[in-house]
Formats: C-alpha cells, sequence, structure tokens
C-alpha cells in the first residue's frame, strides 16, 4: 500500500515548456486534489476531482490543466510554464466519507 | 473568499518551553484541521476538531476549535527538538458541495532547539 506517490520529484522547466505531473493513490479515494506551496503562503487549491472523468478549478487554476481518466490517477499539466508556476506541487487524495486528506511527497518544480 | 491567518511564521524556542500558535478568519469552518510537515515530505494530519468549543489532545499538543467556529489554536507543551517542523491549519467547508476542500494558513515553522 504506497498511499499517494507523485512523478518526478523534481524537474526543471524553461520559460514556455510544457510538462504533466502524475499523481496516483492505491486507496480507492473519490476525491484528489492539487496544490501549490510557497513560501509564506500555505498550500493553495490549483484544481481538484470528485470522481473519474469530473475535475473543477481551486483557488489558482490559471496556467494549469487537469485530467482524471482513472480514478486512481490525477494529472496536472502546465502548457506553457512561467516562473511565476516555480514552486513545490502536492497532491492529496480522500474519501468521500473520511476527513483526511494524504499527501503526496511533492513534486519540486523550478522553472527559468 | 475564506482566508485563515495563523501567527506567528516562525518560532524559534529551546527545548522544554511551551507555545501556542493560532489561526484566525473571519468565516465560520464546519472543521478545523492541524497539519505537520517535516521538510520534503507532504503534510500530515494531526486532529481534526469539528464542534465548536472542542478541545482535543494528543500526548503534548493541545488542539482547540473556538466557539464560534472561527478560529483555532494549537498548544505544545514542553516542547522536543522532535516537534521541529512546519504546522499546517486548514478549514473546511460545510455543506455537501464543499467535497472535502480545504482552507490552509500560511504555516508556522516551528524549530525547538536543544
Amino acid at each position: 500500500n504506497a498511499g499517494v506517490t507523485q512523478t518526478p520529484k523534481f524537474r526543471v522547466l524553461k520559460t514556455g515548456q510544457s510538462m504533466t505531473l502524475l499523481c496516483a493513490q492505491d486507496m480507492n479515494h473519490e476525491y484528489m486534489y492539487w496544490y501549490r506551496q510557497d513560501p509564506g503562503m500555505g498550500l493553495r487549491l490549483i484544481h481538484y476531482s470528485v470522481g473519474e472523468g469530473t475535475t473543477a478549478k481551486g483557488e489558482v487554476p490559471d496556467g494549469y490543466n487537469v485530467s482524471r481518466l482513472k480514478k486512481q490517477n490525477f494529472l496536472l499539466g502546465l502548457e506553457s510554464a512561467a516562473p511565476s508556476q516555480t514552486s513545490v506541487y502536492f497532491c492529496a487524495s480522500r474519501g468521500t466519507s473520511q476527513e483526511t486528506q494524504y499527501f503526496g511527497p511533492g513534486t519540486r518544480l523550478l522553472v527559468l | 473568499t475564506q482566508l485563515l491567518e495563523q501567527s506567528p511564521q516562525f518560532l524559534s524556542i529551546q527545548e522544554g518551553e511551551n507555545l501556542t500558535v493560532y489561526c484566525n478568519s473571519s468565516s465560520v469552518f464546519s472543521s478545523l484541521q492541524w497539519y505537520r510537515q517535516e521538510p520534503g515530505e507532504g503534510p500530515v494530519l494531526l486532529v481534526t476538531v469539528v464542534t465548536g468549543g472542542e478541545v482535543k489532545k494528543l500526548k503534548r499538543l493541545t488542539f482547540q476549535f473556538g466557539d464560534a467556529r472561527k478560529d483555532s489554536s494549537l498548544h505544545i507543551t514542553a516542547a522536543q527538538p522532535g516537534d521541529t517542523g512546519l504546522y499546517l491549519c486548514a478549514g473546511g467547508g460545510a455543506g455537501g458541495t464543499s467535497y472535502g476542500k480545504l482552507t490552509f494558513g500560511q504555516g508556522t515553522i516551528l524549530t525547538v532547539h536543544p
């Protein structure tokens, strides 16, 4: 039981490049979330999903897209990376009747 | 937009001291959670409080939810170096459309010196 895993762990991009961050959970959770964490700003919700095939915008969705084609996977895409997207990205999942969000170890992204 | 103001942002204390971290909002939350995060890892849930005035204790940690469910505090007694980390409060919305979404405070970086 791996919980929530994220790939890659670290990535450096040039401005304008694209990439996809992968989140996988093996707990059969319905809800999944993508956050970004910046110094002094806590975690901010980018997008979330309440089930396979559904996605919704969070607090800071601009510049990001997501997909949830399979229940266990939640992908976060950056179509044209900008230096302002330099951050640590966390994925989390939660069961519908649970209180706890389970977080992955994070992806550190640097956009030059 | 619901906001959570967490204070202080930084706390540096000696082993054995007591400390309190505060989390305040002008909004009402259906629940308030506290997470702890270590460098290079994701946050891990410490506790959830859901009732106004509720107090929960986990060993040396005491968590309180305000009567009006707008604020919370985390008190650590006799802090130890192992308590060092980032502490985050997070408020949960009410209603079926909240889908478990959380609003996080800015976090408190706690350093406990031996």
